[in-house]
């Protein structure tokens, strides 16, 4: 079965560690992205990459690094200097640019006490 | 900029009731625009989506016609389900290759 896989499906930490989020796609996209989900707030993109080696910043960049060394991988981690890590985020991919359909994964929920 | 406003929720009704979410859009040019469900526990999955004024999106029962005029893309079914129960995303892509803005989601409670 081709997909998204995100995990773990809940992460929690201790505040001032980091923590890699896992994303892994087996649909041969090209592009792939890291949305942030909180409660009453539809979602806003943090990170996305549309080529291996290649990424860019989104609207909420501040206190997250990502990598893209892989086509199928594209980690996010939460540094300790992202003021509220606690969030629901999510990974997807498409096929190329922003005009493709977006394939979501099922989410990590990161609390950070 | 673009941006997206669409009812609060929770919205709760009974199984076989008809279904209204409002949205409505702010954007320059013309966008491109989506419904997403979000079912508990699941990513996003896109639901439909209509590129040009005056076009239907539809899929699984539920509707969604593109309106110029007063902006907006409502989302509609006539029968709801108790499968229906879901976060429902509004959103919208500028007319050019840009991201995709979210509105903040409705909260869909379906009562047997």
């Amino acid at each position: 079965d081709g997909g998204i896989t995100q995990s773990p499906k809940y992460l929690f930490r201790k505040e001032g560690q980091n923590v890699t989020l896992s994303c892994e796609q087996n649909l041969n996209h090209d592009a792939m992205y890291w949305y942030r989900q909180d409660p009453g707030q539809g979602l806003r993109l943090i990170y996305y990459s549309q080529i291996v080696n290649d990424f860019q910043k989104g609207d909420i960049a501040e206190g997250y690094s990502v990598s893209r060394e892989k086509k199928e991988s594209f980690p996010l981690t939460v540094t300790s200097a992202q003021k509220n890590p606690t969030a629901f985020y999510l990974c997807a991919s498409s096929r190329g640019d922003f005009t493709y359909e977006q394939y979501f994964g099922p989410g990590t929920r990161l609390t950070v006490t | 900029g673009n941006s997206v406003t669409q009812m609060e929720g929770p919205v709760t009704l009974s199984e076989e009731a008809f279904l209204t979410i409002n949205c409505t859009y702010t954007a320059t040019g013309y966008p491109s625009l989506f419904w997403y469900v979000q079912y508990p526990g699941e990513g996003l999955q896109l639901l439909l989506k209509a590129t040009k004024a005056d076009d239907k999106g539809s899929n699984k029962g539920f509707e969604a016609t593109y309106r110029k005029e007063t902006t907006s893309f409502h989302l509609e079914k006539g029968s709801v389900q108790v499968s229906d129960s879901a976060v429902y995303f509004c959103a919208l892509r500028g007319s050019s290759a840009s991201k995709i803005i979210f509105g903040s989601g409705t909260r869909l409670s379906i009562r047997p």
